[in-house]
């Protein structure tokens, strides 16, 4: 059973450059999540896809979109990059609920953007 | 808005040595806790996780935790560790309705032999 996958693994881009970042997530789960790990940081919530809509967002930039398609993988975007956006960037997933609460996540080992 | 707070930002311990992790969070609602742990080069893993019911829970690899409810606290505990436990430590909470995971900002644990 293959857990949450990411790619690229790694990735250079340049100021101003457009990035787009891919997750599979753990099979049965229909919720997936992106967050952003700063060096030394915590990992800090981006926003969260349930049936291929955005359901929650945090304190980030429109810059920051993303997408989720029918079989639950889903897309990071992040346009006109800056310096600031380089960071671990982590996918989680998990299976939504009664209630609207979701299992617990599962993470995968993120894509580690760097911007020069 | 809701926050976790993790007081130990690196500890060495010896093996052996008992640990403790301290995590506390801000909201008066109804909260899910959880502690992951990233070992160098690895994903993201959870140790254990707190929903309801029994406020001390065991999770994996020997680690237990204890919701403390009036002190807004989540710590994690283990008698005795190893060398293999060096790793960093997240405290995450999840509130209300919401799922998404507010995390602290970690803990470095380092095992010396």
């Amino acid at each position: 059973d293959a857990g949450v996958t990411q790619s690229p693994t790694h990735l250079i881009k340049t100021r101003g450059q457009q990035v787009t970042l891919r997750c599979s997530p753990k099979s049965g789960h229909d919720t997936v999540s992106w967050y952003q790990q700063a060096l030394g940081q915590g990992p800090q919530f981006i926003f969260q896809y349930y049936e291929e809509e955005e359901r929650q967002r945090g304190n980030f930039p429109d810059r920051f979109s993303g997408h989720q398609f029918p079989n639950y993988s889903s897309e990071l975007n992040v346009n006109a990059l800056l310096l600031g956006d380089s960071a671990l960037y982590l996918c989680a997933s998990s299976r939504r609920r009664v209630g609207n609460r979701n299992t617990e996540a599962f993470f995968g080992q993120g894509t580690r953007l760097t911007v020069v | 808005a809701q926050s976790v707070s993790q007081h130990n930002h690196h500890v060495i311990l010896s093996e052996a040595a008992s640990l403790e992790l301290g995590c506390n969070y801000s909201y008066g609602g109804t909260v899910n806790l959880f502690w992951y742990v990233q070992y160098p080069g690895q994903h993201l893993q959870l140790l254990l996780k707190y929903f309801s019911g029994d406020p001390l829970v065991k999770g994996i690899k020997g680690f237990e935790a204890e919701f403390i409810k009036s002190k807004f606290s989540f710590n994690l505990r283990k008698p005795s560790v190893q060398w293999s436990d060096t790793a960093e430590y997240f405290c995450a909470v999840v509130t209300g309705t919401a799922s998404k995971l507010t995390f602290g900002t970690g803990t470095r644990l380092q095992v010396t032999l």
